[in-house]
């Protein structure tokens, strides 16, 4: 069965340096997501991406992290100068266009630790 | 505004035990209810969804009804099994670009 996968599954910085996260969405979806989960709290949406531009990012989405989408397969999430409280689970997921779109398929996420 | 209310965990029971896991919602519009299940160590999985008002959901002895009129979404299993000891995460999208709010989740630990 298809699946999302994310590199790394794990990944220690320290803080003010920049982190790349990378995500493999399903190979026929069209939407992509970027969610967090700082420990012990929800998961929190941060952007959605369709058509190579953002369509929604909410206000933890700010000038420090960026998306792309630089090849057919891949989707990144850029974190420009990481601070402490950026330290969380960071899940990608999917969406097919057409019938089924409003399920989000999500990857085994890359826990990030900022130090 | 959109937001999802769960309870509050852990939840332990013992195997074979009956499952409940209340969900309520807050949505604008016609929101999609899914629920989410988080083994130890892994990602979210999809467990069901409902996609209307009175949809039932269910997948792997897991069911949950989409209420309308008591904004709710609540998971029940039958007969719980040890395996189920997970995270449990309900889900709304309520836009057209799929945006999901998600519960605060709920740990269940079932003993043999």
């Amino acid at each position: 069965e298809p699946e999302v996968t994310q590199t790394p599954s794990h990944q220690v910085t320290q803080m003010g340096q920049e982190v790349i996260l990378r995500c493999v969405p399903i190979s026929n979806h069209l939407y992509f997501y970027w969610y967090r989960q700082i420990l012990g709290q929800k998961v929190e949406f941060l952007v959605s991406f369709y058509n190579n531009e953002i369509s929604e990012k909410s206000e933890i989405f700010d000038d420090q992290f960026s998306v792309e989408r630089p090849d057919g397969s891949n989707f990144t999430l850029k974190i420009r100068s990481t601070k402490l409280e950026d330290s969380a689970m960071y899940f990608c997921a999917s969406s097919e266009e057409g019938q089924g779109w409003e399920t989000q398929y999500f990857g085994p996420g890359t826990r990030l630790l900022v130090l | 505004g959109n937001s999802v209310t769960q309870m509050e965990g852990p939840v332990t029971l013992s195997e074979e035990a009956f499952l409940t896991i209340n969900c309520t919602y807050t949505a604008t519009g016609y929101p999609s209810l899914f629920w989410y299940v988080q083994y130890p160590g892994e990602g979210l999985q999809l467990l069901l969804k409902a996609t209307k008002a009175d949809d039932k959901g269910s997948n792997k002895g897991f069911e949950a009804t989409y209420r309308k009129e008591t904004t709710s979404f609540h998971l029940e299993k039958g007969s719980v099994q040890v395996s189920d000891s997970a995270v449990y995460f309900c889900a709304l999208s309520g836009n057209n670009f799929n945006k999901f709010y998600f519960g605060s989740g709920t740990k269940l630990n079932v003993k043999p």
